[in-house]
């Protein structure tokens, strides 16, 4: 059974580090093919896929946020992370992580999602 | 970056009915096109993948339609279980984006 988790600081000042962690279970992103994306979602907006990584270490970015962001996992592979830079407002936003195996990427498996409210 | 235009952003209608939700892409996306449904605090559901395939456990009077540029979700006989907001999202190229997103209402 996949479960993930997302996990985060909750609230944060603007212009700071956002850290956040994907903890999941029922996969491993050791296995080939194994690709972990976040995405994030304004309160009352739609989706924008962020980043991911894939089993094999390589990363990919959403070039309107790329020189923020940085994913990366854990060595025992079931941990994911993201680190936002300089943070403001605009990145108050409920953030998931969503795994797949293999493309096509969709996502049929999604985090409950962790909020994060930027603010001084 | 793809352009995913959803239409309407809302939709009221009557339990039985049959609704449609429209997606366009600013350019082919073959299909790799998915639909989903987020209830009030909760994460997305996948309901419809390949643009027409339906998620295991997704009831049928949930299809999907379309080709090139131009997708669509029907919901047949709408339960008042339906009402949520409905995405879709274009996995053709990265970065992978959605559309706006369309509200489903009970007239």
């Amino acid at each position: 059974q996949v479960t993930l988790k997302e996990s985060g600081p909750g609230m944060l000042q603007p212009s700071k580090t956002l850290s956040l962690t994907c903890s999941f279970s029922g996969f491993s992103l050791s296995t080939s093919g194994m690709v972990v994306s976040w995405i994030r979602q304004p309160s009352g907006k739609s989706l924008e896929w962020l980043a991911a990584i894939d089993w094999d270490g390589d990363k990919y970015y959403n070039p309107s946020l790329k020189s923020r962001l940085t994913v990366s996992k854990d060595t025992s592979n079931t941990q994911v992370f993201l680190k936002i830079t300089s943070v403001d407002i605009a990145d108050t936003a409920t953030y998931y992580c969503a795994p797949r195996y293999y493309g096509p990427y969709y996502f049929d498996y999604w985090g409950q999602g962790v909020m994060v409210t930027v603010s001084s | 970056d793809i352009r995913m235009t959803q239409s309407p952003a809302s939709l009221s209608a009557s339990l039985g009915e049959t609704v449609n939700i429209e997606c366009l892409a600013s350019e082919d996306i073959y299909s790799d096109l998915a639909w989903y449904q987020q209830k009030p605090g909760k994460s997305p559901q996948l309901l419809i993948y390949n643009a027409n395939s339906l998620q295991n456990g997704v009831p049928s009077r949930f299809s999907g339609s379309g080709s090139g540029t131009q997708y669509s979700l029907k919901i047949n006989s709408l339960q008042s279980e339906d009402v949520a907001t409905y995405f879709c999202q274009q996995y053709n190229n990265y970065p992978f984006t959605f559309g706006s997103g369309t509200k489903l209402e009970i007239k």
